[in-house]
Parts: structure tokens; C-alpha cells; sequence
């Protein structure tokens, strides 16, 4: 099994500020990775994927970056609406997810 | 607007069966592997099953494989998952979630449900 590890599990910032999530595959997964953000109550929505596509209507703030074992989620300049939990999934071998990033408002 | 409706979720006793339903809307159903995901606070996200667009390939992750069986229906726009032999550790929110694989990838899944609460529990 294809581990995911998402740093930090936490992440408090101000609207305004740039924000950095991190996810680490276990082995190589190529680009096949997707990114989601999840609020309390709803399920989650894509974001990004292979590694570095905005999904239909995700606004040009996101940005996805990293191949084979090391990705990153970018947000240029954070809205009240992007704070939520954030996942990585791969699927290079079977589907994974990571434990997700919660980022907060500082 | 692509919608995926859940229905089916429940209180059942542990070696119990339910079964979930997802109706879909919204583009052409059978055009898409549809997937089942599961969600809890201790175990986070984890995929279920897969099933192809025409029916002829279904794919379970390990702890399932037996007991649980993906279909769909594509004259009716609807996913199911039958779940057998429950246990207290299938206890989740269930998503139906539209898969898009690009030929010789993975799916990543583009569109969920609310989701369906699955209670296993004596």
C-alpha cells in the first residue's frame, strides 16, 4: 500500500497570507495525485489533480506543484472560504488518501 | 449541475446487511466509473470499490473483498453497494463519487455526494 502523509496537520493563518501544504508519497506516484478540500458537514470537493490541474470553477489562487514522492498545494492569498481540511490522494496504485491538513484562521 | 444523491445509510446490527443507493443526475452516468468512499474521525478517507461503465469490472479494497459487492444500473442512472457480514469497523459516511481515469491511469473522483451514515452497532 501506497502511503500519503500530509504536513502539517494544522496550519493557522491569516486571510491575506500564503499558504503551503505539504504530501509525501511512500513510493513514486508519477503525477497521479489529487488534492481536495473538505468543510464541516460537506464532502469534499477536487481541487487539483494530476499533481498540478485546477478542477472546473477552482479559482487561479490554487496552485499544485510535485511529482514522484513529493507534492505541494499552494493558496497565493487566502479567502475566509478556503479555510477546510485539505487531502492529498494518489492514484498511481489503487487509491489512497493522506490524514489532511487542517488550515484555520489565526 | 452533476448531482449524486445517497440513500440506504442506517443503524444495522454487526453481522448484518444494508444496502446504499446513489442516483446521479446531471451527465451521462454511463459514460464514468462511479466509485464508493468512505470516511471516519479515526481512519480518515478510504476507497471502497470501483465499478467500470458498463458494469464488466469491479474493484474492492481488501478489507471489504467478500463481503461487499458494487453495481450499477445504468438504465436507471444509480449506483449501488451491497454490504454483507457488516462489522463495527464499517461504520463511516459513505460518498458515491464519480471517477474520471484517463486511459492507463488511476481515477480520481471529480464529484461526490452529501453521503450516507452506516451504523453498525448492537
Amino acid at each position: 500500500e501506497i502511503v500519503m502523509t500530509q504536513s502539517p496537520a494544522t496550519l493557522s493563518m491569516s486571510p491575506g497570507e500564503r499558504a503551503t501544504l505539504s504530501c509525501r508519497a511512500s513510493q513514486s506516484i508519477s503525477i497521479h495525485l489529487a488534492w481536495y478540500q473538505q468543510k464541516p458537514g460537506q464532502a469534499p470537493r477536487l481541487v487539483i489533480y494530476d499533481a498540478s490541474t485546477r478542477a472546473t470553477g477552482i479559482p487561479a489562487r490554487f496552485s499544485g506543484s510535485g511529482s514522484g514522492t513529493e507534492f505541494t498545494l499552494s493558496i497565493s492569498s487566502l479567502q475566509s472560504e478556503d479555510f477546510a481540511v485539505y487531502y492529498c490522494q494518489q492514484y498511481h496504485y489503487w487509491y489512497t488518501f493522506g490524514q489532511g491538513t487542517n488550515l484555520e484562521i489565526k | 449541475e452533476v448531482q449524486l444523491v445517497e440513500s440506504g445509510g442506517g443503524l444495522v446490527q454487526p453481522g448484518g446487511s444494508l444496502r446504499l443507493s446513489c442516483a446521479a443526475s446531471g451527465f451521462t452516468f454511463s459514460n464514468y466509473w462511479m466509485s464508493w468512499v468512505r470516511q471516519t474521525p479515526e481512519r480518515g478517507l478510504e476507497w471502497v470499490a470501483n465499478v467500470k461503465q458498463d458494469d464488466s469490472a469491479k474493484y474492492y479494497v481488501d478489507s471489504v473483498k467478500g463481503r461487499f459487492s458494487i453495481s450499477r444500473d445504468n438504465a436507471k442512472n444509480s449506483l449501488y453497494l451491497q454490504m454483507n457480514s457488516l462489522r463495527d469497523e464499517d461504520s463511516a459516511v459513505y460518498y458515491c463519487a464519480r471517477g474520471n481515469k484517463i486511459a492507463g491511469d488511476g481515477i480520481y473522483f471529480d464529484n461526490w455526494g452529501q453521503g450516507a451514515l452506516v451504523t453498525v452497532s448492537s
